[in-house]
């Protein structure tokens, strides 16, 4: 989805080196989040947030961490890299709406390597 | 969150009708049910939603029995650009977590 813009859409950085992953969106979504791809293992959720003073974790929190500056921003910080945190990770926005049942928007991904 | 199973791969040939079914034996009462399609290096797709019978959009139908234990998403006349991983997911649209989806190969 254009509207939902990662960045950087790739890097490579070494073990042990603090990486942010940015995510912005030009939805007006209040809710954000931030999954992992790894090969044959599906997307996992890292952490999500309902709006700017709500953060919660996912099912693979460990080793990162979210902030989220305003509305249309969300970021996903590894404060230091390790390799099996190599994967491709995705930002997703949704609407709350008047339910809880949006569907969510994807960007198109963050390729990371940490060697 | 209610748990759900899907075939791992699916084969089919261009212009065939495919149906994916996935089970999810403990779906709760507020619970929908949506798929969504993902296209190598690409982010998924929402496709369908649904809470009851049967839904039905320019891409796909999804047909829930009565019980809701399960749904069939329903592809018509696949076409190569089909290839992709469909992924059913239970529960409320958000903090989902997407499993490993089915991966549909279409071939000529």
């Amino acid at each position: 989805d254009a509207d939902v813009t990662q960045t950087p859409r790739n890097r490579i950085t070494k073990t042990g080196k603090r990486i942010m992953l940015e995510c912005s969106q030009t939805k007006g979504h209040d809710r954000m989040y931030w999954y992992r791809q790894d090969p044959g293992l599906g997307l996992r959720l890292i952490y999500y947030s309902f709006d700017v003073k709500d953060i919660n974790k996912g099912e693979i929190s460990d080793g990162y961490s979210v902030s989220r500056q305003a509305q249309a921003k969300f970021s996903l910080s590894l404060e230091s890299a390790i390799p099996n945190q190599t994967a491709l990770y995705f930002c997703a926005t949704s609407d709350s709406g008047t339910g809880t049942n949006q569907p969510q928007h994807f960007g198109d991904g963050t390729r990371l390597s940490i060697l | 969150l209610a748990k759900t199973t899907q075939p791992i791969s699916m084969d089919s040939y261009e212009g065939q009708e495919v149906n994916i079914t996935c089970s999810h034996n403990n779906i709760a009462t507020n619970d929908y049910i949506t798929w969504y399609q993902q296209f190598p290096s690409q982010g998924p797709r929402f496709i369908i939603q649904g809470y009851k019978t049967k839904v039905t959009n320019e891409v796909a139908s999804l047909f829930i029995p009565a019980d809701r234990k399960s749904s069939t998403l329903s592809l018509p006349r696949v076409s190569l650009s089909d290839t992709a991983v469909y992924y059913c997911l239970v529960g409320p649209g958000y903090a989902l977590n997407f499993g490993k989806g089915t991966s549909l190969l279409v071939t000529p």
